[in-house]
């Protein structure tokens, strides 16, 4: 069973637009989120976390969401650029552990 | 600095052969991780080692998997008898704590 779930298998935006990129998790005990963006035959780099702590964190055009009680984080992105477009996963870690669990992603089309 | 290296980036086999990956991290991080990402599917964990202690081996689809680290640097992932299902492209991450991880480029394995 599917601990986070990326529901929205592709997103096209327009550029200039908000990019929002949903992800949903079922574990509890996640104490961490990440979002990692991967391009075709690359490794997946890191954009943005949060801790379970917090319900936002900004990093320039990104910003992390989290609401604790539905389970749901989003990444929004704003103003979206073409160069955005690219496969985002979402990512969570248990308490206590150190791997990574991921979301199948979610490709998204930023159109000029 | 230089990021996470694996090799070979591409490796194709026969169907019973077995293979081994390489994964040098980034320097002076203590934890090393494998995922490996089959078509149309999220990264799913492999194995974790964090410094001197013993590995989480716990996503390990099999017996036929193993890995090691060595000198706390160098890693090697091993998969015995490999079967058609193996096919995926396996990724090295490292990091200097448990929160983000870098990921290398990842070796395609295609088993014929």
């Amino acid at each position: 069973d599917q601990q986070v779930k990326q529901n929205s298998p592709s997103l096209s935006v327009q550029e200039g637009r908000i990019s929002i990129l949903n992800c949903d998790y079922t574990n509890s005990m996640f104490d961490y989120f990440l979002w990692y963006k991967k391009y075709p035959a690359e490794g997946p780099t890191f954009l943005i976390s949060i801790s379970s702590i917090k319900d936002k964190n900004e990093d320039g055009r990104f910003t992390v969401f989290l609401n604790k009680s539905a389970k749901h984080l989003s990444l929004h992105i704003v103003p979206s650029q073409p160069g955005d477009s690219a496969v985002y996963f979402c990512a969570a870690r248990g308490y206590g552990q150190g791997n990574l669990i991921f979301g199948k992603g979610t490709k998204l089309s930023v159109k000029p | 600095g230089a990021g996470v290296s694996q090799s070979p980036s591409n490796k194709v086999t026969e169907k019973g052969k077995d293979v081994e990956l390489r994964c040098d991290p980034i320097s002076g991080h203590t934890a090393l991780y494998w995922y490996r990402q089959s078509l149309g599917q999220g990264l799913e964990f492999l194995i974790y080692f964090q410094g001197n202690s013993a590995p989480d081996k716990s996503g390990l689809p099999s017996d036929r998997f193993s890995a090691e680290r060595t000198g706390g640097s160098v890693s090697t992932l091993t998969i015995q008898r490999t079967q058609q299902e193996d096919s995926a492209v396996y990724l090295c991450a490292s990091s200097l704590n448990r929160d983000e991880q870098y990921f290398g480029p990842g070796t395609r394995l295609t088993v014929t």
